[in-house]
């Protein structure tokens, strides 16, 4: 069935570039998004993509989609210790349902 | 920047009671969603709403749950007898419109069934 995957951890220097992957598997889906959720909090959106564009950039954040490879990533420049967080990326299906990955744990080390 | 605020934000229940999770949309957004997330597994949608009733629904939405939108600023899921696995972050959404505008999500509502 469908799904939408994502690697579990990743550990990342202060400064350095992030760069979280995704794969998902409905092609029918709209949007693609990037959402962040630090301890006790809830889902904050980042960014997302509409699916017939292929990069979409904001400040420090990046996003690429391979829509043949169904292949999405957030690139994160000069990552601070304030992105620590787990990132969940996310499909849109029917009207605006969505399918969520498990998300990932992003720890940035000074 | 305007957001959707839950209430309370951690709810802790007797298994078989009923509990009602209230959930203030963002005010012109038209469309409100539940998602739920099981400690350790994946951020799962329950059910959207619009126009006063139902739209969507997932196969975990059963008789023991229902939404209500009881007047027009909150927006509630309320959760019958419930059992040990109820237990879970319920997350509530809202957007604009349905196929291409964001969901903006709350901080969510901690609910532990003992």
């Amino acid at each position: 069935g469908e799904d939408v995957e994502q690697s579990l951890f990743l550990s990342v220097r202060e400064g350095d570039s992030s760069v979280i992957n995704c794969t998902y598997t409905d092609s029918s889906s709209t949007y693609l998004y990037w959402y962040k959720q630090e301890p006790g909090a809830g889902l904050q959106l980042l960014t997302y993509i509409f699916s017939n564009m292929d990069m979409k950039q904001d400040q420090r954040l990046t996003v690429l989609l391979n829509k043949k490879d169904k292949h999405l990533s957030l690139r994160i420049a000069d990552t601070q210790t304030g992105d620590s967080a787990i990132y969940f990326c996310a499909e849109s299906y029917n009207n605006n349902d969505m399918r969520f990955g498990a998300g990932t744990r992003l720890t940035v080390k000074p | 920047e305007p957001e959707v605020t839950q209430t309370p934000s951690h709810q802790v229940t007797q298994m078989g009671q009923e509990v009602i999770l209230r959930c203030v949309p963002i005010s012109n957004h038209l469309y409100f969603y539940w998602y739920r997330q099981i400690l350790g597994q994946k951020v799962e949608f329950l059910v959207s709403f619009y126009n006063n009733e139902i739209s969507e629904k997932s196969e975990i939405f059963d008789d023991q749950f229902s939404v209500e939108r009881p007047d027009g600023s909150n927006f509630t899921l309320k959760i019958r007898s419930t059992k040990l696995e109820d237990s879970a972050m319920y997350f509530c959404a809202s957007s604009y419109r349905d196929r291409d505008s964001p969901l903006h999500f709350g901080n969510g509502t901690r609910l532990t069934v003992t």
